[in-house]
């Protein structure tokens, strides 16, 4: 079984909708991660966690919001789609100073 | 936000030949000095992380230095293989445990 799992893998949506991705962890890491990446910009910070009771945003925070449900559950959402945020998002998870996990993605679409 | 840029973007190789690319990375707030291999359709696996100036690091055909006085590392590839094709990552990590992504520099080893 994968460590870090990704929900949907896929996904279509319509501008205004709002829509949850999941990220779920058996590493028993306290740091979890939510990145995107878009084609010729690599992978840019949308927020992280340390712990549960822990959240910052990252470099690119707007017009997302996440939940630390546990210390295994990661949820990014968006309130409202928009077309722009059509990308591949990867949830990542860490110890401290140490390397990161990734997990298998979620390619959206917003029409 | 940290600029870390990877050179060159892309590059196209003849398998059994070597090859290597650049990470540069300003050193502010440095803790450390991350690669990741990723293949299309897949999500990025760590290679190496490093932290010390003149770090090497050697997992198989595949090595890495580190300099962090001048902002810089190298990944090198002894005799490319056909399954060495994918793009590499690195990224910085700053003491906030933040990381910071370069866009990858594309691989593609010609049999």
């Amino acid at each position: 079984d994968a460590d870090v799992t990704q929900t949907p893998r896929n996904r279509i949506t319509k501008t205004g909708k709002r829509i949850m991705l999941e990220c779920s962890q058996t590493k028993g890491h306290d740091r979890m991660y939510w990145y995107r990446q878009d084609p010729g910009l690599g992978l840019r910070l949308i927020y992280y966690s340390f712990d549960v009771k822990d959240i910052n945003k990252g470099e690119i925070s707007d017009g997302y919001s996440v939940s630390r449900q546990a210390q295994a559950k990661f949820s990014l959402s968006l309130e409202s789609a928009i077309p722009n945020q059509t990308a591949l998002y990867f949830c990542a998870t860490s110890e401290a100073g140490t390397k990161q996990f990734f997990g298998p993605g979620t390619r959206l679409t917003v029409l | 936000i940290l600029n870390v840029e990877q050179s060159p973007q892309s590059l196209h190789v003849q398998e059994g030949d070597s090859t290597n690319f650049t990470c540069s990375f300003p050193s502010s707030n440095f803790y450390a000095l991350h690669w990741y291999r990723w293949e299309t359709a897949k999500s990025p696996e760590a290679l190496f992380v490093m932290t010390l100036n003149g770090d090497e690091k050697k997992k198989g055909r595949i090595s890495a230095t580190l300099n962090t006085k001048e902002g810089y590392s190298y990944l090198y590839i002894k005799g490319s293989q056909p399954e060495d094709s994918a793009t590499y990552l690195c990224a910085q990590s700053d003491t906030g445990n933040q990381f910071y992504f370069g866009t990858g520099t594309s691989l593609t080893v010609i049999p």
